[in-house]
């Protein structure tokens, strides 16, 4: 099964900051890794999928891009609605996993 | 537009099976996958398997083969999720999610809260 590590488990910043987070596979993904966005009492929601493709609908102030098996999401100017857990999951084999989440706070 | 309407919270005893219902409207049933995850408090969201609502193809995380069954309706529009003999640790919010590209999930239901209690 396929491991995915996420760093940091929380990060705190201002608005208009620039907030990266990072999904390590314990093997490779070939590109197949999605970006959610969760809220709390709310289901999960798409933001990015194969890597860097901004689903419809999304700011496109979020992005995504990867270096071998790490892979990154980049908020470049954070927004008070973008205060959330934000977890990676891999497409590439079953079973399909997540990361353990990341979450973003608003100094 | 594209909804999915899970049925309503649970409360089981420790090895009472339940079934949660995902009723979807606004795209073509059979064009997609329709997946089930669940989440345990604290917890990372966890795979439990997939049906291919077009062929009634199935495929199980093997943690939960055996105790997992996943069906649909394809006159309803709606897929079905049963889990046997749960324990305490079963106790999460479980959600059905349509299938983009086979392995993301686009479209959420609302999750249905299943609390194994005595």
């Amino acid at each position: 099964d396929i491991q995915m590590t996420q760093s940091p488990s929380s990060v705190s910043a201002s608005v208009g900051d620039r907030v990266t987070i990072t999904c390590r596979a314990s093997q490779g993904v070939s590109g197949w890794l999605a970006w959610y966005q969760e809220k709390p009492g709310k289901a999960p929601k798409l933001l990015i999928y194969d890597t860097s493709n901004l689903q419809s609908g999304v700011p496109s102030r979020f992005s995504g891009r990867s270096s071998g098996t790490d892979f990154t999401l980049t908020i470049s100017s954070l927004q008070p609605e973008d205060s959330a857990t934000y977890y990676c999951q891999q497409g590439n084999s079953f079973p399909l996993s997540f990361g353990g989440g990341t979450k973003v706070e608003i100094k | 537009q594209v909804q999915l309407v899970q049925s309503g919270a649970e409360v089981k005893k420790p090895g009472a099976s339940v079934r949660i219902s995902c009723k979807t409207s606004g795209y073509t049933f059979t064009s997609y996958a329709l997946h089930w995850l669940r989440q345990a408090p604290g917890q990372r969201l966890e795979w439990m398997g997939w049906i291919n609502s077009g062929t009634d193809q199935i495929k199980y995380s093997q943690k939960f083969h055996g105790r997992v069954t996943i069906s649909r309706d394809t006159s309803a529009s709606t897929a079905y999720m049963e889990l046997s003999s749960p324990t305490s640790e079963d106790t999460a919010v479980y959600y059905c999610a349509r299938g983009k590209r086979a392995v993301y999930f686009d479209y959420w239901g609302q999750g249905t809260l299943i609390t194994v209690s005595s």
